[in-house]
């Protein structure tokens, strides 16, 4: 079992650039979770997929979106990058409970560098 | 506002003893309360967590306490091991709607010396 995997491990863009990061949930997982974390900071919750929809969002403008795959996989876009977007980008897949507290699974992030 | 405190930036212990980890929420409404490891270029681990039902939860070397009237948990490593050196972040979850979201707080580098 490969465990959460992201791709790219690290992207360099510059200001008003769009990115797009994917993520691949850990076997037997539907729900995928995006974070961000910047430095020196705990990861922040940015939305949550599943069943291929926006099943929750945190704090964060409408740049940062989402889609989720039949298979589960996931991407983050954000639009009009800022240089306050450079962060560690989490992702963490899960199965859905809605009765009880799952076990989230992270990915080893992708390091956005905005210029 | 920050509903996940952890106000220890730093913690360094000693091989062998106890490593006491703390951390302060705000929101009454959080159902479970966890604890992830992080090293470096990797991403956060999970490592125990404790119902909000529940004052207390061990798992080997690792106890978590919750004290529900002071919004408080802390994490106990006994002994702790060079190998548990890293970032530890306190977590906390209200299951909403069928959604999940964990609130970290911002982490506490933990040195154990050998």
């Amino acid at each position: 079992d490969a465990g959460v995997t992201q791709s790219p491990t690290h992207l360099i863009k510059t200001r008003g650039q769009q990115v797009t990061l994917r993520c691949s949930p850990k076997s037997g997982h539907d729900t995928v979770s995006w974070y961000q974390q910047a430095l020196g900071q705990g990861p922040q919750f940015i939305f949550q997929y599943y069943e291929e929809e926006e099943r929750q969002r945190g704090n964060f403008p409408d740049r940062f979106s989402g889609h989720q795959f039949p298979n589960y996989s996931s991407e983050l876009n954000v639009n009009a990058l800022l240089l306050g977007d450079s962060a560690l980008y989490l992702c963490a897949s899960s199965e859905a409970g809605f009765e009880f507290y799952n076990e989230q699974f992270f990915g080893p992030g992708t390091r956005l560098t905005v210029l | 506002d920050q509903q996940v405190k952890q106000n220890s930036p730093s913690l360094s212990v000693q091989e062998g003893r106890i490593s006491i980890l703390n951390c302060d929420y705000t929101n009454s409404m959080f159902d479970y309360f966890l604890w992830y490891k992080k090293y470096p270029a990797e991403g956060p681990t999970f490592l125990i967590s404790i119902s909000s039902i529940k004052d207390k939860n061990e798992d080997g070397r690792f106890t978590v306490f919750l004290n529900k009237s002071a919004k408080h948990l802390s994490l106990h490593i006994v002994p702790s091991q060079p190998g548990d050196s890293a970032v530890y972040f306190c977590a906390a979850i209200s299951i909403q709607g069928g959604s999940e979201k964990l609130v970290f707080g911002k982490g506490t580098k933990l040195t154990v010396n050998p």
